[in-house]
């Protein structure tokens, strides 16, 4: 498709087990990020990829959360032993490089229980 | 660090009224400004940008204009219409990174 596509687009888990997020971007773009929207929250910044460079992953919350990225294009976010705190919707972005311009997916709403 | 403060809501306000909706950014260096907006239902999307001091975004009625001195964007529509009903977020990018502000939700009455 034309945009970026996440799934699953919703997710229930129970507390404790892990999850996996996907990520396809639009074709061609090369920087990718995840941030995390929570109730009456601002979106909070995870992680970003650009090319081949080493991910920024300053905003990860704990050693729980964890993304890659491979052959440049699809993009995972795996949270192991989730905990009811990680209940937000994960949105993925992506952009060419240096616009500023983030072309969001609809998101992933996980809810652990 | 970065951050963007942005007009706490919930808005309501009237068809055709006028809408301001603040924003105030703190950043190193010299960031471009966005604001996104996100419809009920849909993905964040693109409202409109400006990369440097005094410039001005605009996009379907709304405007918004850089000012350096007062570290603002504030958001701007001389007539909302009902289909304006949706939550918006200021932006700043800095060291690749874009950073959000919490989001104002606007709810135009008809």
């Amino acid at each position: 498709g034309a945009g970026v596509s996440q799934s699953p687009s919703n997710k229930v888990t129970e507390k404790g087990k892990d999850v996996e997020l996907r990520c396809d971007p639009i074709s061609g773009h090369t920087a990718l990020y995840w941030y995390r929207q929570s109730l009456g929250q601002g979106l909070e910044f995870l992680i970003y990829f650009q090319g081949n460079s080493a991910p920024d992953k300053s905003g990860l919350p704990s050693d729980r959360f964890s993304a890659e990225r491979t052959g440049g294009s699809v993009s995972t976010l795996t949270i192991q032993r989730t905990q009811q705190e990680d209940s937000a919707v994960y949105l993925c972005a992506s952009s060419t490089e240096g616009t500023g311009e983030l072309f969001f997916g609809e998101g992933s709403r996980l809810t652990v229980l | 660090g970065n951050s963007v403060t942005q007009m706490e809501g919930p808005v309501t306000l009237s068809e055709e009224a006028f809408l301001t909706i603040n924003c105030t950014y703190t950043a190193t260096g010299y960031p471009s400004l966005f604001w996104y907006v996100q419809y009920p239902g849909e993905g964040l999307q693109l409202l409109l940008k400006a990369t440097k001091a005094d410039d001005k975004g605009s996009n379907k009625g709304f405007e918004a204009t850089y000012r350096k001195e007062t570290t603002s964007f504030h958001l701007e529509k001389g007539s909302v219409q009902v289909s304006d009903s949706a939550v918006y977020f200021c932006a700043l990018t800095a060291a690749r990174q874009l950073t959000f502000g919490s989001g104002t939700q606007l709810t135009v009455l008809p």
